[in-house]
């Protein structure tokens, strides 16, 4: 059974806080991808990973940088945390293209920039 | 243009009925289709890809019109437990591009 895990459920930050968002999953996929979930917006993409130390960017990338230095590991950090950042932040991760596979989700950070 | 686009509802609907979801999409290039469920402040999972030639899951069928760019899921004899959002994806190259969401409420 797949499992993707994220470090926190929910978390609170100041604002110009440097903040850290930790994601493993287990299934030895190559790609790993950063979302967020806003009310009306849907999942957007900050970013993606198809191997390690590759990364690509998203739709939404601004204030927002990656680390892929391990397969399993992919994490999303927030240089200086701002309260437009408040949001649900959702980690993924899926077999390349060639294969019509899904993706895998984890179960979510609710961050609060207050 | 948005790559995804689906009717976000809300979808209100007795126990019983029988309830249709639609999602376009803009890029002819996308090779791969989802419909996944997603419940309230929990992530989405997947509820099944969607073939060209359709796929069934016990109440669930999926349809993909290449043609019109178009997918469809239908959920008959619909449960209190559907009621959730339901997310299109569509998957071009190594990326996945997710609707808004469609807000079912299945009614007692």
């Amino acid at each position: 059974d797949v499992k993707v895990t994220q470090s926190s459920r929910y978390l609170v930050k100041r604002t110009g806080e440097k903040v850290f968002l930790e994601c493993v999953q287990d299934m030895d996929h190559e790609n790993m991808f950063w979302y967020r979930q806003d009310p009306g917006l849907g999942l957007r993409l900050i970013y993606f990973s198809y191997d390690v130390k590759m990364k690509e960017k998203g739709d939404i990338p601004e204030g927002y940088s990656v680390s892929r230095e391990k397969k399993e590991r992919f994490s999303l950090i927030l240089e200086s945390a701002s309260t437009n950042q408040t949001s649900m932040y959702l980690c993924a991760s899926s077999f390349p293209s060639s294969a019509a596979y899904e993706q895998y989700f984890g179960p979510g950070t609710r961050l609060t920039v207050t | 243009r948005k790559e995804v686009e689906q009717d976000p509802g809300p979808f209100n609907v007795p126990e019983g009925a029988t309830v249709a979801f639609n999602c376009t999409y803009s890029n002819s290039a996308s090779q791969s289709f989802f419909w996944y469920r997603q419940d309230c402040r929990k992530e989405p999972k997947l509820l099944m890809s969607v073939y060209s030639s359709g796929n069934e899951d016990g109440r669930f069928t999926a349809q993909l019109n290449r043609a019109s760019q178009y997918i469809s899921l239908l959920i008959r004899d619909s449960k209190l437990s559907d009621s959730a959002t339901y997310l299109c994806v569509v998957k071009t190259g190594n990326q996945f591009y997710f609707g808004t969401g469609t807000s079912l409420t299945v009614i007692p």
